[in-house]
Formats: structure tokens, C-alpha cells, sequence
């Protein structure tokens, strides 16, 4: 598998705090992704990276932010959590264009937000 | 945007027999078309992947066919086993790999002893 480690794996927050899920990879990948899992609604895009400090907006990305000051780690940013935010989270990763375009996700996180 | 829908959304086969999922996408400029599989509580698990330039890709007991002019994919597993039981989704992206997967919602495949 490859080398991709989300933290926390679990949290429970309160309405209204500011959450922030990390995603770390040893693969030296340029693209990362935070994706939130949903009954009924697949995986859904919230935010990407394909560089350092380079991120844009996905499908659901109101009410997140995300960094990336280093190649290896990517953060998600809950401003103020909401229930609507419960989720599963998945970080994932792709190799660079030069070759294959397959994600390699994380274990994920599953946030709860009371 | 991209948008995929897959069917059906559950899927109940006996053991040994062959399982087909559809997926349709509608953005034509899609060209890479990736299936996951995701057992309970696991993360997603690339399966088999086809890109545009093909029609399709078999993986011993899987294949995957793409119709570019119909704007559709489709998993093919064959003689099922029990732990092929999991839930499955599709996926399209435009080429490159920068602007992330647009996946379909899924479907749970259940394999009777």
C-alpha cells in the first residue's frame, strides 16, 4: 500500500469549533485530495492540491479550507464545525503525470460533529 | 461539471455466477475511468482502471469495457466468490490527475453462499 496516514482516525467536536484533519505521505506524490464519504452520496471532491502552497476547490469545498506548506502533508480545515460535516473523511494521493493517474487513498477519519 | 451514475445501487448474486455494475459519465473529455472497491470500514481500493484510449481490460476474474461514444463503462466480475462481497464504486476524470475523481454512489455487491 502506499504510504499515506491520516490523523486523527476518530474525533468528536461540538458545533461551532474548528477542526483541522491531517494527511501525511511518504510517496512524494504532487496530488493529494481530501474527499468526504456519505451514505448515499459516493465519495464527494472537497479540496485538492497539486503542488505546495497550489490547492483549488472542489464539488463540497464551502465551510473547508486546506493547506500545504510541505510536499508530504496536506490539512483540512473545519472553520466551524457543523453537523452537516459529519462525514468520513479520505485523504488520497496520485503520482505525477509522467505516469500513472491512480489514487491511493488513506484509511480515512470519521468525524463527528455534536 | 462531470457527473456518473452508476446502477444498480445493490446487486445479490449467487456464488459463481457473474456480476456486472454500469456506469454512465457525461463530460466527453473524461478519459480515465477507475473502479474502487471499498470492503466495510476500509478505505477505497483501486481494482482495475481503463483509460480512454481502450475499450477494454481484464484482470483474471475482472474486466471493465468502455463505450466512449455512449458515454458508458461497465465492471464485469466473473465466477464470484465470497469475498468479493463489498461495496463498489466508479469513477471519471478528466486527463491529467489534477482535478480529482467524480464517483457514483455505489454498489453493493452481496455474493449467496
Amino acid at each position: 500500500d502506499a504510504g499515506i496516514t491520516q490523523s486523527p482516525r476518530h474525533k468528536v467536536t461540538e458545533t461551532g469549533t474548528p477542526v483541522t484533519l491531517r494527511c501525511h505521505q511518504t510517496e512524494n506524490h504532487r496530488y493529494m485530495y481530501w474527499y468526504r464519504q456519505d451514505p448515499g452520496h459516493g465519495l464527494r471532491l472537497i479540496h485538492y492540491s497539486y503542488g505546495v502552497k497550489d490547492t483549488d476547490k472542489g464539488e463540497v469545498s464551502d465551510g473547508y479550507s486546506v493547506s500545504r506548506s510541505k510536499t508530504e502533508d496536506f490539512l483540512l480545515t473545519l472553520e466551524s464545525a457543523t453537523s452537516s460535516q459529519t462525514s468520513v473523511y479520505f485523504c488520497a494521493i496520485s503520482r505525477d503525470r509522467s505516469s500513472s493517474t491512480e489514487a491511493f487513498f488513506g484509511q480515512g477519519t470519521r468525524l463527528t460533529v455534536v | 461539471g462531470e457527473n456518473v451514475e452508476q446502477h444498480p445501487s445493490t446487486l445479490s448474486v449467487q456464488e459463481g455466477d457473474s456480476a456486472v455494475i454500469k456506469c454512465t459519465y457525461s463530460d466527453s473529455a473524461s478519459n480515465y475511468f477507475p473502479w474502487y472497491k471499498q470492503e466495510l470500514g476500509k478505505r477505497p481500493q483501486l481494482i482495475i482502471d481503463i483509460r480512454s484510449n481502450v475499450g477494454e481490460k481484464k484482470d483474471q476474474r475482472i474486466a471493465v469495457t468502455l463505450n466512449k461514444t455512449a458515454k458508458h463503462f461497465s465492471l464485469h466480475i466473473t465466477e464470484t466468490q465470497p469475498e468479493d462481497s463489498a461495496v463498489y464504486f466508479c469513477a471519471a476524470r478528466e486527463g491529467g490527475g489534477a482535478d480529482g475523481l467524480t464517483f457514483g454512489k455505489g454498489t453493493h455487491l452481496i455474493i449467496q453462499p
